[in-house]
């Protein structure tokens, strides 16, 4: 079945710091999302992507979707202590399941 | 609050028990999902609705599982003979599909403890 690899599982960074979360696909994607969940909340929607190579920016956050569309990444730069939480990106299989698989999620810790 | 809401919050039972969690979704919103989430994991696929129809059910659902969604508005999920490795979050989520876009928007969850 379809894995969906999630690295690194947990970051520490200074406030201030950059941070990247890899997302890795099995298979190719028809989309993918992106996730924050901070703790002991629920997951919470940040973006899609659907192109090959589709680059989309919300302030601070990057996101990218490879040329294969089977990878993705989130890049924060400069990171505050809001951004605290665990990051998962989702995706769907082109012409498969519609449903999405989850990663494992990066935890951020950003020390102050 | 015109969110996704999910009942009860916590649920606390003893193994063999049998319990219910109910959602409401966005209202509107044609898709109703249900996912269970471990510490460490990221949420695992149950079930889905559109509308009132049961489309897809994981593999990994067992027999004692079942989802209904009645009128295609709130739905309800059941676990029979609870066992301890059902203490997990549940968590529902909603969306309203269009094209290619199908944000779900997750609710709060439902914390079980199976003792």
């Amino acid at each position: 079945g379809q894995q969906v690899m999630q690295i690194p599982q947990y970051q520490h960074v200074q406030e201030g710091e950059d941070f990247t979360t890899y997302c890795n696909s099995s298979t190719t994607l028809s989309n993918i999302q992106w996730y924050k969940q901070r703790p002991g909340g629920h997951p919470v929607f940040l973006i899609q992507l659907v192109k090959s190579g589709e680059v989309k920016k919300q302030k601070r956050l990057t996101f990218q979707f490879g040329e294969a569309k089977k990878n993705s990444s989130l890049h924060i730069t400069a990171t505050q202590t809001t951004d605290v939480g665990t990051y998962f990106c989702a995706g769907r299989v082109a012409g498969g399941s519609y449903i999405p698989t989850f990663g494992r999620g990066t935890s951020l810790i950003v020390h102050p | 609050d015109t969110g996704v809401s999910q009942d009860p919050r916590h649920k606390i039972t003893k193994r063999g028990q049998n319990v219910t969690f109910r959602c409401d979704p966005i209202s509107e919103h044609n898709r109703l999902y249900w996912y269970r989430q471990t510490l460490g994991q990221g949420p695992e696929f149950l079930t889905y609705f559109q509308n009132e129809a049961q489309l897809e059910k994981s593999r990994l659902l067992s027999d004692r599982f079942s989802a209904e969604r009645p009128k295609g508005s709130f739905s309800t999920l059941e676990i029979q003979r609870t066992e301890q490795g059902d203490s997990a979050m549940y968590l529902c989520a909603s969306s309203l599909t269009s094209g290619e876009r199908d944000t779900q928007y997750f609710g709060p969850g439902t914390r079980l403890t199976v003792l």
